[in-house]
């Protein structure tokens, strides 16, 4: 498998502009997070979904951010409109989690990351 | 979710065992402590992860305290390849995993 791909690698976008960053998650896989990464706030936890279901979402800074898994091959992440502030990386992982047991069946596995910067 | 606490930085010889400590004082009864790290711009990868008992795998060893309050991760010999950002995580029943500050080894030739 080739892992998490996440794109574009890097984006660069005017304030006010739509963004959207893609997540291709491991196959097979059935639970994806979104995360955040900034120097000032290290690494912050989105949003993440069960089966394609949004379960915690509290982690969205604004509603300008929204997230979307239409199915269990691919998810997104929107940022309308941007804002110098939401410069950062931005990373998704995926994992096997048992909802039978709670517990998550394999460790996380994350993608290389989308570099974000709004001017 | 309970939180953990470790060093901000800490600094090993090459090929020199690290000891990465973590204090989670207030860990319940069922979570687990995972280990991940951060090369740099690269993505987290999984390291390592425990419950009681100690644990061993390619990569690292994981000691665990007595009464789980505390972990160190144990790099057997620090290679240039392991400077990285080392998180101490726990993980409680659900599904979310929550990163702190992490501890940020250099290792020097």
């Amino acid at each position: 498998d080739a892992g998490v791909i996440q794109s574009p690698r890097h984006e660069v976008t005017e304030m006010g502009q739509e963004v959207t960053l893609r997540c291709k998650p491991i196959s097979g896989h059935n639970s994806l997070f979104w995360y955040r990464q900034t120097m000032m706030r290290g690494l912050e936890l989105l949003i993440y979904f069960n089966n394609n279901v949004p379960i915690d979402d509290s982690g969205m800074p604004e509603d300008r951010f929204s997230a979307k898994m239409p199915n269990a091959s691919f998810s997104t992440l929107k940022i309308q409109p941007s804002e110098p502030r939401d410069s950062a990386v931005y990373f998704c992982a995926s994992r096997t989690y048992s909802l039978g047991t709670g517990f998550p069946k394999t460790e996380a596995f994350f993608g290389q990351g989308t570099r974000l910067t709004v001017v | 979710d309970a939180k953990t606490t470790q060093p901000n930085s800490m600094e090993s010889n090459e090929e020199e065992p690290v000891h990465l400590p973590c204090n989670h004082s207030t860990i319940s009864g069922t979570d687990y402590i995972h280990w991940y790290r951060q090369l740099p711009s690269q993505g987290p990868e999984y390291v390592i992860h425990g419950l009681t008992s100690n644990v061993n795998n390619r990569m690292a060893s994981l000691a665990i305290a007595e009464d789980r309050k505390s972990s160190t991760l144990i790099l057997h010999r620090a290679t240039l390849r392991d400077a990285a950002v080392y998180y101490c995580i726990l993980r409680g029943t659900g599904n979310q995993f929550y990163f702190g500050t992490g501890t940020s080894l250099t290792v020097i030739p």
